[in-house]
């Protein structure tokens, strides 16, 4: 069965420096999708990215996230001076359609010190 | 926010079915409901969703009522690989996106 890929699953970074997340979404997917869960809470909603552009995106993503789909495989979230409050859970997701199920990879664990 | 309510946790035996119930009162007329879960500490798993009709997969069963107000997820012989929150969105068809609520912890007991 296809899957979301995500690399790496355990990131350790210091506070302000920046990072990157990848994510290689299934191939005929179209949308993309970045989300977070800080332990023990919900899971929430970055940004959607359709048609190489950011289609939606929350109060969260701010402006020391970016994403970007560089060669037409891989998804990445780039956060560019990280904070403790970053550290969580990260998930990317892809589907094929606007209305169909999301795909969700197994997540990268950040922690910022 | 997610328009849902679901309880905050259900214990279920295991090899009977699991229903679990979603209030959804405020649903607008293009709007899906879906279901996903999350295994602990895992990405969320898309399990179905479904528009007006009732939905059968591999995994569950989607039962919409008639007035699309409320809906229940059915596993039909539960595991207890079945341990999981459960989580009943409802899909705004004009946002390229879904809100996860808190959904129910689905306990499953040998």
């Amino acid at each position: 069965e296809p899957e979301v890929t995500q690399t790496p699953s355990h990131q350790v970074t210091q506070m302000g420096q920046e990072v990157i997340l990848r994510c290689v979404p299934i191939s005929n997917h179209l949308y993309f999708y970045w989300y977070r869960q800080i332990l023990g809470q919900k899971v929430e909603f970055l940004v959607s990215f359709y048609n190489n552009e950011i289609s939606e995106k929350s109060e969260i993503f701010d402006d020391q996230f970016s994403v970007e789909r560089p060669d037409g495989s891989n998804f990445t979230l780039k956060i560019r001076s990280t904070k403790l409050e970053d550290s969580a859970m990260y998930f990317c997701a892809s589907s094929v359609g606007r209305w169909d199920g999301y795909t969700f990879g197994s997540g990268t664990r950040l922690t910022v010190v | 926010d997610a328009k849902t309510t679901q309880p905050t946790s259900m214990d279920c035996a295991e090899g009977r079915a699991a229903n679990l119930p979603c209030n959804h009162s405020t649903i607008s007329g293009n709007e899906y409901v879906y279901w996903y879960r999350q295994i602990h500490s895992q990405g969320p798993q898309y399990i179905i969703h479904g528009l007006k009709n009732n939905e059968t997969n591999e995994m569950a069963s989607l039962i919409i009522t008639e007035d699309r107000k409320s809906s229940t997820l059915i596993l039909p012989h539960a595991t207890l690989r079945d341990t999981a929150v459960y989580y009943c969105i409802v899909g705004m068809n004009r946002d390229d996106k879904i809100i996860f609520g808190k959904g129910t912890r689905l306990h499953i007991l040998p």
